[in-house]
């Protein structure tokens, strides 16, 4: 199957701090999605990216499917974007993901 | 009120009991999915369904069950529960008449087998 990397394991923060979140694969995908796990357990959706880059206020991501690898931008972090940040990338109906990034940020 | 909904949220068993965890959905999609998650670990698939009578085995499913109860309804059954299956269980969905990949998830239920 679809081996995701992703790094860095850990991030901490101070807040009003920029970060970026990496995500390799080992094949070529038609789907790639980013999610935030809250401190609760969800799974919140975040972008669906399996190419390109988009914005959502203070996040942003951009893929490079030819180069196997995604990156998530955080901006200006607030306490609330603490959680655990998963990469899944797939084809068809199979999403593997990585084993996340967690991101703690501090006031 | 949520998109995709789970019941129970949570719940604690004994060894060798049966449990079924269920999920349903108001977004009209045609699949579903069951997904476990261990602790520090991602997510990991145990069954899939593309529609009512197509339900297909994931990379974990030894020891689960599934049945699709309708369009909307797809639940999860451990027919002898052990306590490695401990996990947060998400059910998800996606439509295959739209984009088809994008997949949105529940809010999980966190399982205890004691």
């Amino acid at each position: 199957g679809i081996q995701v990397e992703q790094s860095p394991p850990d991030l901490i923060l101070q807040e009003g701090a920029n970060s970026t979140l990496r995500c390799n694969f080992s094949d070529s995908v038609n789907n790639l999605q980013w999610f935030h796990q809250n401190p609760w357990g969800q799974l919140i959706n975040l972008f669906y990216i399996p190419s390109g880059t988009k914005q959502n206020g203070r996040l942003s991501a951009t893929t490079v499917a030819t180069e196997r690898y995604s990156l998530l931008y955080i901006s200006s972090s607030q306490t609330t974007d603490s959680g655990v940040y998963f990469c899944a990338v797939g084809s068809d109906y199979k999403l593997s993901f990585g084993a996340g990034t967690t991101v703690t940020v501090r006031a | 009120d949520a998109d995709v909904t789970q019941t129970p949220r949570n719940r604690i068993t004994k060894t060798g009991k049966r449990i079924m965890l269920e999920c349903s959905q108001t977004k009209g999609h045609d699949r579903m999915y069951w997904y476990r998650q261990d602790p520090g670990l991602g997510l990991r698939l145990i069954y899939y369904s593309f529609d009512v009578k197509d339900i297909n085995k994931g990379e974990i499913s030894d020891g689960y069950s599934v049945s699709r109860q309708a369009q909307a309804k797809f639940s999860l059954s451990l027919e002898s529960a052990i306590p490695n299956q401990t996990a947060l269980y998400f059910c998800a969905t996606s439509d295959s008449f739209d984009r088809g990949l994008e997949q949105y998830f529940g809010p999980g239920t966190r399982l205890t087998v004691t």
